[in-house]
């Protein structure tokens, strides 16, 4: 997707191992968001940011943490990776909070 | 809790038939009711979004339907084709604060040719 990159694309982790999701932006929008997404769940939020060093917990937030140090990168980080944190992860920006969100084309990972 | 509720979580459709997906929310709050596309391997990408202020938005084949009252909102596909085939998501959120989108929990479509 045009202007935000997630990296890895996949990941394959042990259980109880730290791991570190990457979003990056070259839109320069406010908002950055990290979802996971889970059959029968839909898109959950874990955490957000509304700009650098400012951010929040979404429903989802327990055992993850992040960080946005500049406008541009958003880290998601697993302390401590479970078999219940197996998961597809999207990262998505947005300008003004209130309009559609551009997502990245997602992390899949697998904690084994 | 699931804030929004989607159904049916599965759809197979002919091709020019009518697709009909429906979602109902619970916090009155939400004042914004986008709907997203997703194909395999991809990123949800943004279809169409209504505000309660209107109780329709049509955009080409696509068309939302928006009842306050009732709290629900639903997406029609109208002459469903099956590059239509995908993961449909409703969400809402409340503009203000940061606009946390809250998703439902999904529907598959299958057109079928």
């Amino acid at each position: 997707d045009a202007g935000i990159t997630q990296s890895p694309r996949h990941k394959v982790t042990e259980t109880g191992t730290p791991v570190t999701l990457r979003c990056h932006q070259t839109e320069n929008h406010r908002y950055m968001y990290w979802y996971r997404q889970d059959p029968g769940h839909g898109l959950r939020l874990i955490h957000y940011s509304y700009g650098v060093k400012d951010t929040d917990k979404g429903e989802v937030s327990d055992g993850y943490s992040v960080s946005r140090s500049k406008t541009e990168d958003f880290l998601l980080t697993l302390e401590s990776a479970t078999s219940s944190q197996t998961s597809v992860y999207f990262c998505a920006i947005s300008e003004w909070g209130d309009y559609g969100y551009t997502f990245g084309s997602g992390t899949r990972l697998t904690v084994v | 809790q699931q804030q929004v509720k989607q159904s049916p979580q599965s759809l197979i459709v002919q091709k020019g038939g009518i697709s009909i997906i429906n979602c109902a929310y619970e916090n009155t709050a939400f004042d914004y009711f986008p709907w997203y596309q997703q194909f395999p391997g991809k990123g949800p990408a943004l279809l169409i979004a209504i505000r309660p202020d209107v109780s329709e938005k049509k955009e080409g084949r696509f068309t939302i339907s928006f009842n306050k009252s009732a709290k629900q909102f639903s997406l029609h596909i109208m002459d469903s084709q099956p590059g239509d085939s995908a993961t449909y998501f409703c969400a809402a959120s409340i503009r203000s604060g940061g606009s946390r989108l809250t998703f439902g929990e999904g529907t598959q479509l299958t057109v079928n040719p």
